[in-house]
């Protein structure tokens, strides 16, 4: 049984660059969750998604930023206009409920690094 | 707003001696607890979880954690540190209500001297 999947595992952008994560929750998993982590910080939420669904955008930056987790296929995070602090780790999880016992299962992690 | 801190960013014990790290939460109506291991460069595994059972809870690779409300605290311990224990390691919280939302402690860089 599969783990989540995030790739690449390491991405390199230039400043103005768009940068593209993608993450495959577990199997049976509908429910997806991105986390970013800065350099000596703890996780960040950033949004919540059931299949073609955003439920909570909250910790997403409004701008340049953008989730997606479409019917079929991993979900998405899009990031337009790389700027150098963009740079960190993203973690995709994912849960077969939502509910306050249920257990995220994380993924290894996207770093991405802004030239 | 909710918080989680963790007391001590790093902590350095000898190899078979106790591991204690500290977890201490905000809030007035007690939230689920979870503490997550990243190794280096790797994802996160949960240890263990609070979901209002037991108080004291048992994880993988020999943790515990104990939940006490009166202090607001989930403190992690392990009675004889490893080597492979080196890692860092992330106290979380769950509130109950947007019960989908993780918040997290900065995280305790746990070091073994041989």
């Amino acid at each position: 049984n599969a783990g989540v999947m995030q790739n690449p595992r390491h991405l390199v952008r230039r400043r103005g660059q768009e940068a593209r994560l993608r993450c495959s929750p577990m199997k049976g998993h509908s429910h997806v969750y991105w986390y970013r982590q800065l350099p000596e910080e703890g996780l960040k939420f950033m949004v919540y998604l059931q299949k073609e669904n955003i439920i909570d955008e909250s910790g997403m930056p409004k701008e340049r930023f953008s989730a997606e987790f479409p019917k079929e296929g991993p979900s998405i995070l899009r990031i337009q206009q790389v700027v150098r602090g963009d740079s960190a780790a993203y973690f995709c999880a994912s849960s077969k409920v939502a509910d306050s016992t249920d257990t995220q299962y994380f993924g290894p992690g996207t770093r991405l690094t802004v030239l | 707003a909710q918080s989680v801190t963790q007391l001590g960013s790093h902590v350095s014990v000898s190899e078979g001696a106790l591991v204690l790290l500290r977890c201490n939460y905000s809030s007035s109506v007690p939230p689920y607890l979870f503490w997550y291991v990243q190794y280096p460069n790797q994802g996160l595994q949960l240890l263990l979880k609070y979901t209002s059972a037991a108080t004291l809870v048992k994880g993988i690779n020999g943790f515990e954690a104990e939940f006490k409300k009166s202090e607001t605290s989930f403190h992690l311990t392990k009675p004889s540190a490893h080597m492979s224990d080196a890692a860092e390691y992330f106290c979380a919280v769950r509130p109950l209500t947007l019960n989908y939302q993780l918040i997290w402690g900065a995280g305790t860089k746990l070091i073994i001297k041989p």
